[in-house]
């Protein structure tokens, strides 16, 4: 079983700019997750997926960002206009519905975004 | 709301020292789930442990080992025999049910651990 994989690993761009991220969850996961983490601290919440049903979105996403998981397999994030305050590393993660594992969260390596 | 608070920003400790990483939680849920992460320095959060807040047994595994304590709101983790290896951040985590049945996490800011030869 691959795990989690997200692309790009790394993202430069500049300060108003449009970026997407993408996440492919481990096969059969349907439960799918975004999280933010900046320097020194844990990961925050942003967003939750059953199959392509976007069911909850924290605060923290904010208009300039959206977020899609179309047939129910992989994810993007996209941000847009991103500001120098965006610079962060953008977690993905997934779960299984039933079984051992349920609602256990496995994370990808995250996709490190820095905003100039 | 949800709240984790783990009070250790860095611990440092010689190679074969036995080593506790403290974490307390706040939560109004009577169900919700416990979970240790370790993010070495590539950055992947990997998955250690999840206890249910129904189940407060003790859990070994190896070098591993996890107090859970309902009364006081902890659920400590104790690495015995350090590696260096083991170096890394490590994450308390706290789930929230959310609509659709699905967990969001609560993370603690992490504890350094440094392991030295």
């Amino acid at each position: 079983d691959t795990g989690v994989s997200q692309n790009p690993r790394h993202k430069i761009t500049k300060r108003g700019q449009n970026v997407t991220f993408r996440c492919d969850p481990i096969s059969e996961h349907n439960r799918l997750y975004w999280y933010r983490q900046t320097l020194g601290q844990g990961p925050e919440f942003l967003t939750y997926f059953q199959n392509e049903a976007q069911l909850e979105k924290s605060r923290l996403l904010s208009d300039r960002f959206s977020a899609e998981r179309p047939k129910g397999s992989f994810s993007t994030l996209e941000i847009q206009r991103t500001e120098q305050g965006d610079s962060a590393m953008y977690l993905c993660a997934s779960s299984p519905r039933g079984g051992r594992h349920t609602d256990t969260q496995y994370f990808g390596p995250g996709t490190r975004l820095t905003v100039l | 709301a949800q709240k984790v608070t783990q009070a250790q920003t860095e611990i440092s400790v010689v190679e074969k020292e036995d080593v506790t990483l403290d974490c307390v939680y706040e939560t109004r849920d009577t169900t919700y789930y416990l979970f240790w992460y370790k993010q070495p320095p590539s950055g992947e959060l990997v998955f250690l442990i999840r206890r249910n807040s129904f189940d407060e047994q003790n859990e070994i595994s190896g070098r591993y080992s996890w107090n859970f304590q309902k009364s006081t709101s902890s659920f400590n983790f104790t690495i015995t025999a350090s590696q260096v290896v083991d170096s890394a951040v490590y994450f308390c985590a706290l789930s929230e049910l959310v609509t659709g049945g699905g967990n969001k996490l609560t993370f603690g800011t992490g504890t350094q651990l440094k392991v030295e030869l």
